[in-house]
């Protein structure tokens, strides 16, 4: 499975769209960018999945570059609730085992 | 629905004794595993089942047994408990398809354990 980096932290102000980065220069062709987000003491919490197009749910919107080496996760009008550590997970579509690889992630503080 | 149960929520256990984490989900989901997360750390995978009685190893499954005899319940037995095994342990469920493909799982609450 390809490595992440994310920034440690970020800082957003309650109502602004939260832009959160990921970089996986290494992905290779059959590996999506999923993302995960884990609220204080709270188990993780399944955000969005893309593979090379950008997709976008009730929660929000993932981007992918052309090149699939990076991609950003926004939060279009972000909330105190929103305020939580988000990792982004590269792997392959399919995994027998269901693994996922966390890192670190990105903690996101929404302050008022 | 109850979803994910994971208790205790919260444990101390001397070094060397034993004691069994539960987890329990009622949603017929096929998939279910094991993740810990140390402070600082993302979740490192322990044990998966794909099933009732088809379990396998993770990353990290040395000092832990697991077993899976009905699809609600997956326990995890710490054999002979170590201060390295303090963590917070999380339970998660998921439909095969779906857990196979990355998504659309369940976390439990987790259970915070310390060795001393």
């Amino acid at each position: 499975d390809a490595k992440t980096t994310q920034p440690p932290s970020m800082d957003c102000a309650e109502g602004r769209a939260a832009n959160l980065p990921c970089n996986h220069s290494t992905i290779s062709g059959n590996e999506y960018v999923y993302w995960y987000r884990q609220i204080h003491s709270q188990g993780p919490q399944y955000i969005i999945h893309g593979l090379k197009n950008n997709e976008t749910n009730e929660m929000a919107s993932l981007i992918i570059t052309e090149d699939r080496k990076s991609s950003t996760l926004i939060l279009p009008h972000a909330t105190l609730r929103d305020t939580a550590v988000y990792y982004c997970i590269v792997r392959a579509s399919y995994n027998q085992g269901g693994k996922l690889i966390f890192g670190q992630g990105t903690e996101l503080s929404v302050k008022p | 629905n109850a979803g994910v149960t994971q208790t205790p929520k919260f444990q101390v256990l001397k070094t060397g004794q034993s004691m069994t984490l539960q987890c329990a989900q009622d949603m017929n989901h096929e998939y279910m595993s094991w993740y810990r997360q140390d402070p600082g750390m993302g979740l490192r995978l322990i044990h998966y089942s794909v099933g009732a009685g088809i379990t396998d190893q993770g990353e990290v499954p040395n000092g832990y047994n697991v077993s899976r005899s009905t699809t609600e319940d997956f326990p995890l037995r710490l054999l002979s408990a170590a201060p390295s095994q303090t963590s917070v342990y999380f339970c998660a469920s998921s439909y095969f398809l779906q857990a196979a493909g990355g998504y659309g799982y369940t976390f439990g609450s987790g259970t915070r354990l310390t060795v001393v």
